[in-house]
């Protein structure tokens, strides 16, 4: 069965960098699109950017580019998500999750597994 | 970037209710709204996609309706694990955006 399993809880200061893991099983790897969504407590989801692990293309939403990165690493297939410049409102659970469509050039944002979240508390 | 509303925000129910939340888009987007469920410490789960499928697995009591602007989750008969968060999604266009959400707890 498909399964998105994120790496654990982060806690970092402000400043730093933090690196997201997300191990996609039950599937081909390259045959879908991820995408990463966060959600700072009590609130909403934000939606970060996604990323093609079949060629390793990234799109980032306006307001992290410059501060995020996604990559991959085919022989675990496994996603990474980096966040730099951390800063106390970057606290949040960030999930990653894949996109529905088959395919591995195009992508329809329909988010239909999703890993179980990784919580990253910034502080000092 | 397509803002996405939703109301009520909340709403209190009654096991057996009938349920409805709605969903507006900034501008038009077809068909191209997705609803998820979220209880407390879980990840999303994609409810309906394209407005009005219901993904795999999902129970016939949730239901889906709209187009362009103005769309409907229905859910006909509330059962005890249906309280939780349900948000709605655009896929029209970059950035997708998520609606700010509407919580079902118990009356």
């Amino acid at each position: 069965q498909v399964q998105l399993v994120q790496s654990g809880a982060e806690v970092k200061k402000p400043g730093a960098s933090v690196k997201v893991s997300c191990k996609a099983s039950g599937y081909r790897f390259t045959g879908h699109f991820l995408h990463w969504v966060r959600q700072a407590p009590g609130q909403g989801l934000e939606w970060m950017g996604w990323f093609n692990p079949n060629g390793g293309t990234t799109y980032y939403e306006q307001k992290f580019q410059g501060r995020v990165t996604m990559t991959r690493d085919l022989s675990i297939d496994t996603a990474y998500m980096e966040l730099s410049r951390l800063r106390s409102d970057d606290t949040a659970v960030y999930f990653c999750a894949r996109d529905s469509y088959v395919s591995g050039t195009s992508l329809i944002y329909i988010l239909d597994f999703w890993g179980q979240g990784t919580l990253v508390t910034v502080s000092s | 970037d397509i803002q996405m509303t939703q109301s009520p925000s909340s709403l209190s129910a009654s096991l057996g209710d009938r349920v409805t939340i709605t969903c507006r888009a900034s501008q038009s987007i077809s068909t191209y709204l997705n609803w998820y469920q979220q209880k407390p410490g879980k990840a999303p789960k994609l409810l309906i996609y394209a407005a009005s499928t219901l993904q795999s697995g999902v129970p016939s009591r949730f239901s889906g309706s709209g187009s362009g602007t103005d769309f409907t989750l229905t859910i006909s008969s509330l059962q005890p694990e249906d309280f939780a968060t349900f948000y709605c999604q655009q896929s029209h266009s970059a950035p997708t955006t998520f609606g700010p959400g509407t919580k079902v707890d118990i009356k």
